[in-house]
């Protein structure tokens, strides 16, 4: 079965500061991994995903996420934070070769202080 | 490009009535997703879709959810009747058909909420 667990339901980060928002998964075999953000009272937004190949994969907005293999993470990051990124950040999986039913973690929500 | 249209973006309603939601996907797209978000929680698939058939519904609460996709775009969601448990927001997103299965990205649409008094 597949899970995914985000590990800090809140990051708080200054302006301008690195931040990263942790994600640990399960799946058996090869895993597809995917970022999603989530602003108040909209859907989800999709910032990036891993699918094969390099390790580090670019998003949208300058965000970033490195898939580790013997770490099952794939953690988010972004070299310097905006205000403007304050929301709700999920990670999801699906499972190679087949449905492509994504799962969910319980979401982190980052906060960027002025 | 239109996104992922859904509505209405709200509704309340009281318990042991029905509801409906509706969702009309990106154009193009054939595999069509119903999600349930509780609050606090992440999205948690319903039912699936690729064109008309329902390939995957094991989530759906059979009892008293319902879904259809009858010329395989738009989609509606019935729940009949509900109850207080059923709060939640509601998400379609949608995707291309699938090709080796798993990678292709999903579009999400703004949700429609829920509140069951």
């Amino acid at each position: 079965a597949q899970s995914v667990a985000q590990p800090e339901d809140q990051v708080n980060v200054a302006e301008g500061n690195p931040l990263t928002v942790k994600c640990t998964y399960s799946v058996s075999g090869n895993p597809y991994l995917f970022w999603y953000v989530q602003y108040p009272n909209r859907g989800l937004q999709f910032l990036l995903k891993y699918i094969t190949g390099d390790n580090l994969v670019k998003g949208s907005y300058g965000f970033e996420a490195e898939f580790n293999k013997s770490q099952t993470s794939f953690h988010l990051k972004k070299p310097s934070a905006l205000v403007s990124d304050s929301a709700l950040y999920f990670c999801a999986v699906s499972r190679r070769a087949g449905a492509n039913n994504l799962f969910f973690g319980t979401g982190t929500r980052l906060t960027v202080i002025p | 490009e239109a996104g992922v249209v859904q509505s209405p973006r709200y509704k309340i309603i009281e318990k042991k009535q029905p509801v409906a939601f509706w969702c009309n996907p990106i154009s193009g797209h054939n595999t069509l997703y119903w999600y349930r978000q509780n609050l606090g929680q992440g999205p948690e698939l319903l039912i699936r879709y690729e064109n008309e058939e329902a390939v995957d519904d094991s989530q759906l609460p059979k009892d008293r959810f319902s879904a259809e996709r009858l010329k395989g775009v738009d989609s509606t969601l019935k729940i009949q009747p509900a109850e207080l448990g059923d709060s939640a927001v509601y998400l379609c997103a949608s995707s291309p058909l699938l090709r080796t299965g798993g990678e292709e990205t999903q579009y999400f649409g703004p949700g429609t909420r829920l509140l069951v008094l």
